[in-house]
């Protein structure tokens, strides 16, 4: 079946540091792929989503881009601040109807 | 933005004892309601599929008598834990999609903040 992998974590930055989570993805067919993010305390958010091959999701400085040849959806930040400490979760929808499939998640901590 | 609120956000009960968990749309008629279930570093698992007035869609390999879910309205869904075990300690999150007050499709999912079951 459809199957997300992403690195595990924490990931331990300092502020202003590059992010790169990697995300990579087992999937008939062409799923769209998300980024969602946990803060402490609340409910997954949608970060950003690719729909189909070499989209780029973008939002709030972070980027990922829909790369079919490798299955993978990396998101990456160029200069993380503290406030983007959190948990990231990748997932896939095959179905067009919302059922995602989701990653581990990676926790990520910034520190000043 | 749409939100979801899950109660309560933790829970500790008795093994044999039936636990609910409610998950509300604050701002939005939640026409369709998924719940999942997360053990300690692991993915979220889908477990099942609520659609406003009909019954759940079950997952496989869950089972559908021990996990009650019910879609009575457009704002609340519940999950019920029967006769809990200590297996069934978890994190289980809610999230739904539906129609704003403006009609429009709410376009994507939103997400409870999950509630922690602990079964002693």
């Amino acid at each position: 079946g459809d199957s997300v992998t992403q690195m595990e974590g924490p990931v331990t930055l300092s502020e202003e540091a590059f992010l790169t989570i990697n995300c990579t993805y087992t999937a008939t067919g062409y799923p769209s792929l998300f980024w969602y993010v946990q803060y402490p305390g609340e409910g997954l958010q949608l970060l950003l989503k690719a729909t189909k091959a070499d989209d780029k999701g973008s939002n709030k400085g972070f980027e990922a881009t829909y790369r079919k040849e490798t299955t993978s959806f990396h998101l990456e930040k160029g200069s993380v601040q503290v406030s983007d400490s959190a948990v990231y979760f990748c997932a896939l929808d095959n179905t067009g109807f919302q059922k995602l499939v989701f990653g581990t998640g990676t926790r990520l901590l910034v520190s000043p | 933005g749409a939100v979801v609120s899950q109660h309560p956000s933790w829970v500790i009960c008795k093994s044999g004892t039936s636990v609910k968990i409610e998950c509300r749309s604050l701002d939005f008629q939640a026409t369709t309601m998924f719940w999942y279930r997360q053990f300690p570093k692991q993915s979220l698992m889908l477990m099942a599929t609520s659609n406003e007035g009909s019954k759940a869609t079950y997952e496989q390999g869950v089972e559908k008598d021990k996990f009650l879910i019910n879609h009575a309205s457009l704002t609340l869904s519940t999950l019920t834990v029967t006769s809990a075990h200590p297996e069934d300690s978890s994190f289980y999150i809610c999230s739904a999609r539906g129609v704003r007050s403006d009609n429009a499709n709410t376009g994507e999912l939103f997400f409870g903040e999950g509630s922690r079951l602990t079964v002693l």
